[in-house]
């Protein structure tokens, strides 16, 4: 079984700031990594994942991750915040091949301050 | 309209009543899930359907009843509800295609037993 671990419940910011938001996981099987936005009192949305290939995967608004199978993790980063990010995020992971269950984390919430 | 939708979106309930969830999805995707999100908790795994007919547990089952006679629906059911899972509720689907593991979040339903 996979377990996921996001090592920060908040992280508040200043606009303009980098961010990083920590993801690590544990699974004895290769996987599939995903970041899910959450905006308030909405549902979730995928910001982005990893299946394969480059290591590095980036979002239509900014972000970006990276796989790191040595440290067994995949962080997301922003190099510069806006209000408009301020969400809570989630960190999953799924059983790399035909596998369609998602393991989430605890999620993290960003909060960006003007 | 097309995508993933839950109904109610707000319930108020009170213990030992019964409560159905809806959850309707217009992409014929095969699998579908729910789960509850909670505080400190993130989202856990009720239930999972991979076809109708097909359902089985997730993380937290106790106390839910699902059921998918048909591949668009997949209602959750707390036969006698608790405060304990006083929760918002969130329905997804997923396709089969490949090893795209995206799954698609309906809004939520808020649940709240007194």
């Amino acid at each position: 079984a996979q377990s996921v671990t996001q090592l920060d419940s908040q992280v508040p910011v200043f606009e303009e700031a980098p961010v990083e938001l920590r993801c690590n996981y544990s699974s004895s099987v290769s996987v599939y990594l995903f970041w899910y936005v959450q905006y308030p009192n909405q549902g979730l949305q995928l910001l982005l994942k990893y299946l394969s290939g480059s290591t590095l995967v980036e979002s239509i608004n900014g972000f970006e991750a990276e796989f790191n199978k040595s440290q067994t993790s995949f962080h997301l980063r922003k190099p510069s915040v806006h209000i408009s990010d301020t969400a809570e995020y989630f960190c999953a992971v799924s059983r790399g091949g035909s596998n369609y269950k998602l393991t989430f984390g605890k999620g993290t919430l960003l909060t960006v301050n003007p | 309209d097309a995508g993933i939708t839950q109904s109610p979106r707000y319930k108020i309930t009170e213990t030992g009543r019964q409560v159905t969830l809806m959850c309707h999805q217009t992409w014929s995707h095969s699998y579908m899930f729910w789960y509850r999100q909670d505080l400190g908790h993130g989202l856990r795994l009720i239930y999972y359907s991979a076809a109708a007919d097909i359902t089985d547990k997730g993380e937290v089952p106790d106390g839910y009843v699902v059921s998918r006679s048909k591949t668009e629906n997949f209602p959750l059911t707390l036969e006698s509800a608790t405060r304990s899972q006083t929760s918002v509720y969130f329905c997804a689907s997923r396709g089969t295609s490949g090893g795209n593991n995206e799954q698609f979040f309906g809004p939520g339903t808020r649940l709240t037993v007194l």
